[in-house]
């Protein structure tokens, strides 16, 4: 069984700190998406990275699959409280091409 | 082009009445896929449908069954309802099947208690 550990599973910081966010598995998979999710909302997709190695940036927050495409992370410059939210993680298995969820982590920017 | 509709936004019900919650995808998508959230269990695959077929199925009880309609639109329905059952429940449609070849589009969730 495929499974996703994503770390914190909250974090409270102060508007213009950086932080980061880690998703992580022993297992491979054929690429990996990123959802944010705000209160009363449902998921909306950021990004998926497909290529091991790859890095995608969108406007502050820069993603990065690892090169053995078993981990993840999404790194988040200068927060504003507008990303405020949960992040999600959604790993595509390399068997059975289904997503694999991380259980979310839930970021508050204190303005 | 409209986004996913939810109906209702929330529901409360009592232990052990039955409850149908119903999910409009985005025009043109066939598949729509159920998920249970909950703070502690984060997001849960029920299952998903495509061309009015059940494609997948995550590990829940049989208490909770779908199905999908000729226009996509889609209803889930809990019978014999647990206070466990109390959660967020996410539809999301996609043009293709299994959600991991094009990117999933989520409605705002209907939001269950059960009582």
């Amino acid at each position: 069984t495929q499974l996703l550990e994503q770390s914190p599973q909250f974090l409270s910081i102060q508007e213009g700190e950086n932080l980061t966010v880690y998703c992580n598995s022993s297992s491979v998979f054929s690429s990996l998406q990123w959802y944010r999710q705000e209160p009363g909302e449902g998921p909306v997709l950021l990004v998926t990275v497909v290529t091991g190695g790859e890095v995608k940036k969108l406007k502050r927050l820069t993603f990065q699959f690892g090169d053995a495409r078993k981990d993840s992370s999404l790194h988040i410059t200068a927060a504003q409280p507008g990303d405020t939210g949960l992040y999600l993680c959604a790993g595509v298995g390399s068997s059975n091409y289904q997503l694999i969820w991380g259980a979310g982590t839930k970021l508050i920017i204190k303005p | 082009k409209a986004g996913v509709t939810q109906t209702p936004r929330y529901l409360i019900k009592t232990r052990g009445q039955q409850v149908t919650l119903s999910c409009s995808p985005i025009s043109g998508h066939r598949s729509v896929s159920w998920y249970q959230q909950t703070p502690g269990q984060g997001l849960q695959f029920l299952f998903e449908y495509f061309s009015e077929t059940q494609r997948n199925k995550g590990n829940f009880p049989g208490r909770f069954s779908g199905r999908q309609f000729s226009n996509s639109r889609s209803e889930m329905n809990v019978s014999t309802l647990e206070l466990g059952d109390s959660a967020l429940y996410l539809c999301a449609s996609s043009p293709l099947q299994g959600g991991s070849r094009s990117p999933l589009h989520f409605g705002n969730g209907t939001r269950l208690t059960v009582t």
